[in-house]
């Protein structure tokens, strides 16, 4: 079945660009949207946005002027970046398959990867 | 972007008991939510799409239901690996947005 892998450096200094991504292993990531979502120590999911495989994205405003989603089919990968951050983008960054039948939904999830901002 | 607010935030259940966790969006979004289990430690584990609709491998004791602006996620009978923390999502519009969550723990 799919799986997925969250990679990246675990320690990003502030005011730089964290750069993370995620492996799709067992399928192919072509036909599926691609989305990001982090969880803040102790706190709740915060959805960061999602890309179609053929390269269309849409972004959470909160963080769309710092946000780049791509993908890399040739690999079977898609990546996330996420500049200028700050202590309050330390978090467990998840990648996840959307599947939209019936709606939109994220059935398949990778571990998730600890990233914390600090210098 | 539409504020998706549950409750409560925590309860208290004992094995077998129903539960029952209430979503409410600030505006109609039809039945466009989802409902993901969350263990410590763990990744989100989606258990209901499009509002009722239980997703392949998740155990029948969990139902959804609801439309437009209040939907519930029952347990029917709370077995000890449903302890965990649940979040509904809403997709209808962007930016899609969690509740905030509601922890199940052991009576």
């Amino acid at each position: 079945q799919v799986q997925l892998q969250e990679s990246g450096p675990g320690l990003v200094k502030p005011s730089e660009t964290l750069s993370l991504t995620c492996t799709v292993s067992g399928g192919s990531i072509s036909s599926f949207y691609w989305s990001w979502i982090r969880q803040p120590p102790g706190k709740g999911l915060e959805w960061i946005g999602y890309m179609y495989y053929s390269g269309s994205t849409n972004y959470n405003p909160s963080l769309k002027s710092r946000v780049t989603i791509s993908v890399d089919t040739s690999k079977n990968q898609f990546s996330l970046k996420l500049s200028s951050v700050t202590a309050a983008d330390t978090a467990v960054y998840y990648c996840a398959r959307v599947s939209t039948w019936a709606s939109n939904y994220m059935d398949v999830w990778g571990n998730g990867t600890t990233v914390t901002v600090s210098s | 972007a539409i504020q998706m607010t549950q409750s409560p935030s925590s309860l208290s259940a004992s094995v077998g008991d129903r539960v029952t966790i209430t979503c409410r969006a600030s505006q109609g979004i039809r039945y466009d939510l989802g409902w993901y289990q969350q263990k410590p430690g763990k990744a989100p584990k989606l258990l209901i799409y499009a509002a009722s609709t239980l997703q392949s491998g998740v155990p029948s004791r969990f139902s959804g239901s609801g439309s437009g602006t209040d939907f519930t996620l029952t347990i029917s009978s709370l077995q000890p690996e449903d302890f965990a923390t649940y979040y509904c999502l809403q997709d209808y519009n962007y930016p899609w947005t969690f509740g905030q969550g509601t922890k199940v723990e052991i009576k």
